[in-house]
């Protein structure tokens, strides 16, 4: 099944603890992406990768870092996370973004940052 | 001004009626549209998209473009209580990089 698998689903953590928030797709897409979603704001954009090692900033991309070291994955990476990193974060790949405008999105990570 | 704006609060509609979702966009370079839906709870899913100025229908959605005004709309025949969500428009910006997302409409059908 073609899909896009996001762990954890769910997480509370404390503030400064380091965190990873792996995304990984298996339909062999080029472009991928990290939106945070959050209540009156909308998505917003954290990073983007067009290919393997070559990643861009979003709109928000403040207390984040990404990698794409291999093309199926794209973790997330909060160094010293902060209360107002407490979000729900969606990873998303597209084969062809430019075209379709077609975002394959997994389910969702919701962090709360205490 | 934000690159794409949806400022409709809720929307109420009967079962059967049409629904109408606005959007407009600042970048006037910005070449493809996006209408994306979000069921509570769960990620958005890509319903509609549309490239050149006028109407394009798929089923009961139609996308409406309107370069010159920098404006999107989306209707929704016949509505039906499954159309309850959140519907996001969505604009390709920076070449193609990148979509940005408008803040969402809410519909809700009434039976």
């Amino acid at each position: 099944e073609a899909q896009v698998t996001q762990n954890p689903r769910y997480l509370i953590t404390v503030t400064g603890k380091k965190l990873t928030v792996t995304c990984s797709q298996n339909m062999n897409h080029e472009y991928m992406s990290w939106y945070r979603q959050d209540p009156g704001l909308g998505l917003r954009q954290i990073y983007y990768s067009m290919n393997v090692e070559v990643t861009d900033k979003g709109d928000v991309p403040e207390g984040y870092k990404v990698s794409r070291k291999e093309k199926r994955n794209f973790p997330l990476i909060l160094e010293s996370p902060s209360p107002n990193q407490t979000s729900l974060y969606f990873c998303a790949s597209s084969l062809a973004l430019g075209h379709t405008g077609e975002l394959f999105f997994g389910e969702g990570s919701r962090l709360t940052v205490l | 001004q934000k690159e794409v704006e949806q400022n409709s609060g809720p929307l109420s509609v009967p079962e059967g009626a049409i629904a109408s979702l606005n959007c407009t966009y600042s970048d006037r370079g910005s070449q493809s549209f996006f209408w994306y839906r979000q069921y509570s709870g769960k990620s958005p899913e890509l319903i509609m998209f549309i490239y050149s100025n006028g109407d394009k229908e798929d089923g009961r959605f139609t996308a409406q473009l309107n370069k010159a005004s920098q404006y999107v709309s989306l209707l929704i025949r016949d509505s039906q209580p499954s159309d309850s969500a959140t519907y996001l428009c969505a604009v390709n910006v920076y070449g193609n990089n990148r979509l940005a997302f408008g803040k969402g409409n809410q519909v809700v059908v009434i039976p």
